[in-house]
């Protein structure tokens, strides 16, 4: 069975702190993904990866770092980690798959709900 | 710039009816690809249908299927017949061939089913 696995289901840490979240997926996706989720808001990019060491800017990268050293982990760092951070965090990977396709469809980890005190 | 707009925050439907879940999106691609997830309250990500830019019928997975009008550039999701266990959010997200796999996804719709 597919999967994607977040290293944590529940964190609290202290402003300041330097926090990583970790994900690990077991499919041999070329792509894992990072967001946010918020009441209202939905799910909002924070960063992606298409390739080992190759990351890109979502729509909400700021305070925070990605790190991809090895295919099937994508760790989220949070420098110095803020209130306004408080939210659950999904992981998910996908295929390249040879163009867009439902094989694209996206595979999510059970999400870290972080709180930051 | 992509965008994906859900404006349905929260809807009630009875149950046995069918329901539509809006999902408008905005890109400057030709070449797209629509996606429909549930989330129900135990939290996992559910992957229901998938309709490519270039398909010409609209997509259909059992009792979903995506009224797919890309004059428009809309995306509504139909749930024929509902049950109970259909009440969950629902998020639309899209993907742009021209984005290097980035996806994003709209605020979502908290659907309802009332028995």
């Amino acid at each position: 069975d597919v999967k994607v696995t977040q290293s944590s289901r529940y964190l609290v840490k202290r402003t300041g702190e330097k926090v990583f979240l970790e994900c690990v997926q077991d499919m041999d996706h070329e792509n894992m993904f990072w967001y946010r989720q918020d009441p209202g808001l939905g799910l909002r990019l924070i960063y992606f990866s298409y390739d080992v060491k190759m990351k890109e800017k979502g729509d909400i990268p700021e305070g925070y770092s990605v790190s991809r050293e090895k295919k099937e982990r994508f760790s989220l760092i949070l420098e110095s980690a803020s209130t306004n951070q408080t939210s659950m965090y999904l992981c998910a990977s996908s295929s390249t798959g040879t163009g867009l396709s439902t094989n694209e469809k996206l595979f999510f980890g059970s999400g870290t709900q972080l709180s930051v005190l | 710039a992509q965008k994906i707009t859900q404006t349905q925050p929260g809807m009630f439907v009875q149950e046995k009816e069918a329901v539509t879940l809006d999902c408008t999106y905005d890109t400057s691609d030709q070449s797209y690809g629509l996606f429909w997830y549930k989330q129900p309250s135990s939290g996992e990500m559910i992957f229901l249908i998938y309709q490519g830019s270039y398909d010409e019928q609209n997509a259909t997975e059992g009792r979903y299927s995506l009224n797919f009008q890309k004059a428009r550039k809309s995306a509504n999701l139909v749930i024929s017949a509902s049950q109970l266990g259909d009440s969950a959010m629902y998020f639309c997200a899209m993907r742009e061939y021209s984005s290097a796999s980035k996806i994003i996804f709209g605020s979502g719709t908290r659907l309802s089913i009332r028995p």
